[in-house]
């Protein structure tokens, strides 16, 4: 199957530091992005919708000034957490689709972030 | 809007016995129903989908699901299970229109005791 890589894998940063994740396509283009968050022993909620070249379309309830999502190429989407903050701690994860429409979408091995 | 449950928060097996993970689903078209594995810090682990063709799906580590239109179910199967099998495992369903994301269940978790 097609690879996704997240990166980093864990980040621990202090409050009000801001903190930016990786998420590659490493053997397809990807022309859409999902960034989900899962709080522990909790479901994956979906965060935002990045299509590449267009603005992402957050989901109600998640702040997009807080969560920057940048999809500016069909291999990499980044998402950065500014000020971030200790209720910002949690598990944050890619997911990554070949093409519109397609059936199934590629998640990255996920980044677990601390705020301390 | 699309929506899955899994009823089961836990579901404790004995190694070597057959086990069922519950998952029934609502969407307003037809599904793409599939079942994810996540140990611990991990992301996702792809196990089976279904998109069309055959109700029974067979996936990797000897898992299958059965979709069931009329009772709208995609419940996990395996035969045997096996103490490595104990993990979280989510449900996921995404309408067959559109570019729409996947919508998770909460989760079961799976303990196989030895």
């Amino acid at each position: 199957g097609a690879v996704v890589s997240q990166h980093p894998s864990w980040v621990i940063c202090k409050s009000g530091t801001s903190v930016k994740i990786e998420c590659r396509s490493l053997d397809f283009q990807a022309t859409t992005m999902f960034w989900y968050r899962q709080f522990p022993k909790q479901s994956l909620m979906l965060m935002a919708t990045s299509n590449e070249g267009s603005k992402a379309t957050y989901e109600q309830g998640v702040e997009k000034d807080k969560f920057l999502i940048n999809h500016a190429s069909l291999t990499l989407s980044t998402l950065t957490v500014t000020s971030a903050h200790p209720e910002d701690s949690s598990f944050y994860i890619c997911s990554a689709r070949a093409l519109r429409g397609d059936t199934e979408a590629f998640f990255g091995q996920g980044t677990r972030l601390t705020v301390v | 809007a699309q929506s899955v449950a899994q009823p089961e928060d836990q579901v404790n097996v004995a190694e070597g016995n057959p086990l069922t993970v519950k998952c029934t689903y609502s969407v307003s078209g037809n599904p793409y129903l599939f079942w994810y594995v996540q140990y611990p810090n991990r992301g996702l682990q792809f196990l089976l989908k279904y998109i069309t063709g055959d109700n029974l799906v067979k996936g990797s580590y000897g898992f299958e699901a059965e979709f069931n239109k009329s009772q709208t179910s995609f419940h996990l199967k395996k035969p045997s299970a096996l103490v490595s099998d104990s993990a979280l495992y989510f449900c996921a369903v995404r309408d067959i229109s559109g570019n729409t994301p996947l919508v998770f269940g909460k989760g079961t978790r799976l303990s196989v005791i030895a």
